[in-house]
């Protein structure tokens, strides 16, 4: 199985700061990474995908790169609304979806 | 409205049987494959299982694997999931999304609210 391991677990950070998320695969994936954003108590809603594709009606903030094995999420200008736990999945193994354990991004 | 709307979460024992089912709206439900994800409260996302667009292929996680069953019935736009045998750690909220395509790569689109299942002595 394809391991997805993200760093850190939990990060604080204020309004307009800018942030970034690791996400590494434990083998080559290409660039078949989607990161999800989870509010508390909702489901999960798609951000980016391909690694580095915004999802429509996502905001430029938001920006994903990398390729193979290391990943990231970057969020610029940090808004309010921004602040929940973001997940990335590989979509490699179509038969094995995998998602890393996620990062709650904390005032 | 494009929807999923899970049901049939609850209270069961352990080493018994839970079957959740959700039902699809406002799009053309046959034409996409169907997951299973879940959630243990506090804890992250476990992909649980696919179901092709036709129910032609089904593929599961090591989790789950010989005690679940994935169906659906695209006259119904419903999709389901059995799971036997459960565990404790099958507690988790179950949700049911819908895999698209976007350029190519498949993406889970769409989401439901969830169900929660409780596995309890």
């Amino acid at each position: 199985d394809i391991q997805m391991t993200q760093s850190p677990t939990s990060l604080s950070a204020s309004v307009g700061d800018t942030v970034t998320i690791t996400c590494r695969a434990s083998q080559s994936i290409a660039n078949y990474l989607i990161w999800y954003q989870q509010k508390s108590g909702k489901a999960p809603t798609l951000l980016i995908y391909a690694a580095s594709i915004l999802q429509s009606g996502v905001p430029p903030r938001f920006s994903g790169r990398g390729f193979e094995t290391n990943f990231t999420l970057t969020i610029s200008n940090l808004q309010p609304e921004d602040f929940a736990t973001y997940f990335c999945q590989q979509s490699f193994n179509p038969f094995l979806y995998t998602f890393g354990q996620g990062t709650k991004l904390e005032i | 409205q494009v929807q999923l709307v899970e049901s049939g979460g609850g209270v069961v024992q352990p080493g018994r049987s839970l079957r959740v089912s959700c039902a699809a709206s406002g799009f053309s439900f046959s034409d996409y494959g169907m997951h299973w994800v879940r959630q243990a409260p506090g804890k992250g996302l476990e992909w649980v299982s696919v179901i092709w667009h036709d129910g032609s292929q089904r593929y599961y996680g090591e989790s789950v694997k010989g005690r679940a069953t994935i169906s659906r019935d695209n006259s119904k736009n419903t999709l389901s999931l059995e799971v036997n045998n459960l565990r404790l750690e099958d507690t988790a909220v179950y949700y049911c999304a819908r895999e698209n395509y976007n350029q190519g790569y498949a993406v889970v689109d769409l989401w439901g609210q969830g169900t929660l299942v409780t596995v309890s002595p």
